[in-house]
This record gives C-alpha cells, sequence and structure tokens, in this order.
C-alpha cells in the first residue's frame, strides 16, 4: 500500500517568507510526527499527534513553528517568517497509534533558506 | 535527559564480513528502541523494533539485541552485501513514542 507522503520533496525560499509543509500518513494512521534533520544537530523530534488528543509540542524549536492536523489525516507544518537555521530536512511519520510503535517515514521536505 | 550515542561514527568493511553497530543510551526507562536505515537523500526504513521487555529482534540477516540495563543495544549484521551500504539510526521511544535518535554509523560494504 501507499507509504507516507511529503510535499514538496525541495522547497527553496527566502529569509522572511513563510512556508508550509504537508504530511500525507498512511491511511488508518492515527499518530503522526513532524521531525528535523539538519547537520550539526541529528534527527530532532518537533510535534506529535494522537487522535483528536491535544498534540504534543514539546519539540518545536520557537513559536515561528505550528502545526496542524486535519481531520485526523493530512498535515500541515507552517514556518513563520524563515530563517537560515531553519534550513534542514522535515520528515514526517506514521503509525497505527495504541500498543503498534513501529514508525513510518516519509522521504521528508528539503527546505533551503537563503 | 536521554542521550543516544552510536559507535562508530563511520564504517568500512569488505563485502561478506558480519558487522556489528553499537548503540547506547543514558536512561534505562525505555519503551522500545528502534533501528533505522537511512538511503542518501532519502527517508527512514524501519528496520526491527525491540520492545523495553524483549533482548533481540531478527529480521533475515539483521539481529538487534537490547540490554536496558547497562544502556546498550546492538545491531548486527550478517554477510554484509554492498547494499547494505546506508546511514544506520538507532532511536529512543519513550512514553509518547517521540522518537530520541542517536547520531548514526554510516557503512560502507565495498564489493
Amino acid at each position: 500500500g501507499a507509504g507516507v507522503s511529503q510535499s514538496p520533496s525541495n522547497k527553496v525560499t527566502e529569509k522572511g517568507k513563510d512556508v508550509e509543509l504537508r504530511c500525507d500518513p498512511i491511511s488508518g494512521h492515527t499518530a503522526l510526527y513532524w521531525y528535523r534533520q539538519s547537520l550539526g544537530q541529528g534527527l530532532e523530534f518537533l510535534i506529535y499527534f494522537q487522535g483528536n488528543s491535544a498534540p504534543d509540542k514539546s519539540g518545536l524549536p520557537s513559536d515561528r513553528f505550528s502545526a496542524e492536523r486535519t481531520g485526523g489525516s493530512v498535515s500541515t507544518l507552517t514556518i513563520q517568517r524563515t530563517q537560515q537555521e531553519d534550513s534542514a530536512v522535515y520528515l514526517c511519520a506514521s503509525s497505527r497509534g495504541g500498543g503498534e510503535q513501529t514508525q513510518y517515514f516519509g522521504p521528508g521536505t528539503r527546505l533551503l533558506v537563503l | 535527559k536521554q542521550e543516544v550515542t552510536q559507535i562508530p561514527a563511520a564504517l568500512s568493511v569488505p563485502e561478506g564480513e558480519n558487522l556489528v553497530l553499537n548503540c547506547s543510551f543514558t536512561d534505562s526507562a525505555i519503551y522500545n528502541l528502534q533501528w533505522f536505515r537511512q538511503d542518501p537523500g532519502k527517508g527512514l526504513t524501519s528496520l526491527l523494533l525491540i520492545q523495553s521487555s524483549q533482548r533481540e529482534q531478527t529480521s533475515g540477516r539483521l539481529n538487534a539485541s537490547l540490554d536496558k540495563s547497562s544502556g546498550r543495544s546492538t545491531l548486527y549484521i550478517a554477510a554484509s552485501q554492498p547494499g547494505d551500504s546506508a546511514t544506520y539510526l538507532c532511536a529512543i521511544g519513550g512514553a509518547t513514542n517521540k522518537l530520541i535518535f542517536g547520531t548514526g554509523t554510516l557503512l560502507a560494504v565495498q564489493p
């Protein structure tokens, strides 16, 4: 079946602009995660959605970052007033939730802020 | 705060060798540990997941072990192949299942 998909695959933007990154999880997966992979920082957790519960936003680096998940499926990560240090690969993952913990990752969105 | 370390950072072996990748973590209060591989420019592929109550998991030529008390996990790859070349990441899952990743081991298997 279809895996996790993300769009766009690449995004180049100018400092100060807003960007939106999209994630389509595997159908039926109730849990959705956003991670960021940058040089020198490795892979770090950003935000986690589980069903209708309030999201765990503890990994968001600043209030310029926000995310929403509509209808328990598609998620959008928004970065406002982008900075050069936001340049990274943004990875989305989903899992079935409950007792199933294996996370399945999308191919990522490569963001470059000039 | 959980910290995850992987050793070695890079490894190059000839085809056919058996090899071991190491992962250590500082807080033994984990729910699970996952091993992933990442190919250049690609996302992560889950290889094995070990629950905190388990000691090991096997999938084909891969075997992962977990020793919670000592804060260590190993990924054993038997009869390595050039197609195994990738970055291998271990990740710790906690109560909310958000993953804390290690820094990775870059593996090159030479034909």
